[in-house]
């Protein structure tokens, strides 16, 4: 059965101090491997997806990687704003024409000014 | 663009009773996924769409179903609601890979 674990649950930083969450899956076959912005109350907002191990994508203070079992979501000199929770979610290849997310529970990351 | 938009924002219903949940798509995405979040977790699968055909179903009861329309929007719905079944409730649309969330509805069920 495919699998996500995200870590740590919940993340503390002040302002400027740059971090790294992780997210590690199992999966039958990856289609791709997808990392989502949740505000409080809202839906996940998409912002990278990653294909394959060595894969890199960055977004301002954000970098996405990926290894043949985990991802991580490195923050960069984080600002107040970019509090909030991370999901990351994979999609199996063979699915019967399903594309199925399957989630972790996310990391709460909150950044004190 | 228009991104997802969900209809109510905001739902309260009794045990026992049904609702219905709707969904329109990003323009030109065919693909309508639903997904249920309870607090503190991530979101679950419950149904994809495609080009109206059922393409996937989660692990939930049979309370639960779903359809699409030919223009692409779609409905949940859900029968004989329960306590357990007060949740965020989120649609998804997708053109290739990637799948791209509406704000989603709110059911509390008391």
């Amino acid at each position: 059965e495919d699998q996500v674990t995200q870590s740590p649950e919940a993340l503390r930083l002040q302002e400027g101090e740059s971090s790294s969450l992780n997210c590690s899956y199992t999966v039958s076959g990856l289609r791709g491997l997808f990392w989502y912005r949740q505000d409080p109350g809202k839906g996940p907002e998409f912002l990278f997806t990653l294909y394959s191990a060595g894969e890199e994508k960055e977004k301002e203070r954000l970098k996405a990687t990926l290894t043949k079992k985990e991802s991580f979501l490195h923050i960069t000199a984080p600002k107040p704003e970019d509090s909030a929770t991370y999901l990351c979610a994979v999609q199996a290849r063979n699915q019967g024409g399903s594309e199925k997310l399957v989630f972790g529970k996310g990391t709460k990351l909150t950044v004190n000014p | 663009d228009a991104g997802v938009t969900q209809s109510p924002t905001h739902l309260i219903k009794t045990r026992g009773q049904h609702v219905t949940l709707r969904c329109s798509p990003i323009s030109g995405h065919k693909s309508v996924s639903w997904y249920q979040q309870v607090l503190g977790q991530g979101p679950q699968f419950i149904f994809q769409y495609y080009e109206k055909e059922e393409r996937g179903r989660g692990n939930f009861p049979d309370r639960f179903s779903a359809r699409q329309f030919p223009n692409y929007s779609s409905e949940l719905n859900v029968n004989a609601l329960l306590l357990g079944d007060s949740a965020l409730y989120l649609c998804a649309s997708s053109l290739a890979v990637e799948q791209f969330f509406g704000p989603g509805t709110r059911l509390t069920v008391l």
